[in-house]
């Protein structure tokens, strides 16, 4: 089945500063892959995907790119500032068939931090 | 409109025992699915429901299991607790059609102690 990694781990900014998250998958067959915020305590939210006949996809401060050749797919986030503070979750699925069918696979998580 | 609702917030059991936790999806979406969050992990994909039929689970055991009911509700069973299974239980829901590359909505959790 689907392997997503995600590093780092715990990454810490400055205000104003750039943020940059990465992830890989090991299904390729996987043609989908959200980015979902979730701050302390409260539920998770996507905040921006992208599907594998794109390569990249930008709404205003955030960005993803994604390379389908290498499998890995990254998250920027610009002028970052205190309310980016967050857990950030990268995730593949497949609308293939097979056991990855519908099951969103999810990377462990990146705590940002944001020091103003 | 209502987003996707769970119940209970919060619960505590002991081992051995045998919970169940209910899901409410958004008004007009077929798709359910739950995930485990235990503490400093990721999601963990448990169960996918849609129309009704389970579409597919992760690598948990059969003691975890659930269904979907017409109204497109959903419940997960947990039987003979561990203390592993302490986790928040998310529900998410989605439009479905089949699809599986479209965004989750999802509800804030049951947050699961066994003690």
């Amino acid at each position: 089945g689907e392997n997503v990694e995600q590093h780092p781990s715990t990454l810490s900014v400055q205000e104003g500063d750039s943020a940059v998250i990465k992830c890989t998958y090991s299904d390729s067959a996987s043609n989908y892959f959200p980015w979902y915020k979730q701050e302390l305590g409260k539920r998770p939210q996507l905040i921006i995907d992208i599907r594998s006949n794109v390569g990249e996809k930008k709404d205003q401060r955030i960005a993803v790119t994604l390379n389908k050749t290498a499998k890995h797919f990254s998250l920027h986030i610009t002028e970052t500032q205190p309310e980016d503070s967050a857990v950030y979750f990268c995730a593949a699925t497949s609308s293939a068939g097979g056991t990855s069918y519908g099951k969103l696979t999810f990377g462990q998580g990146t705590i940002l931090t944001v020091h103003p | 409109e209502a987003g996707v609702t769970q119940s209970p917030t919060h619960l505590i059991k002991t081992r051995g025992q045998q919970v169940t936790l209910r899901c409410s999806p958004i008004s007009g979406h077929t798709s359910v699915y739950w995930y485990q969050q235990a503490l400093g992990l990721g999601l963990q994909f448990l169960l996918w429901y849609d129309e009704g039929e389970e579409r597919n689970r992760g690598n948990f055991p059969p003691r975890f299991s659930g269904r979907q009911f017409p109204n497109y509700s959903s419940e997960l069973n947990v039987n003979a607790l561990e203390l592993e299974d302490s986790a928040l239980y998310l529900c998410a829901s989605s439009s479905g059609q089949g699809a599986t590359n479209e965004k989750l909505f999802f509800g804030s959790g049951t947050q699961l102690s066994v003690l």
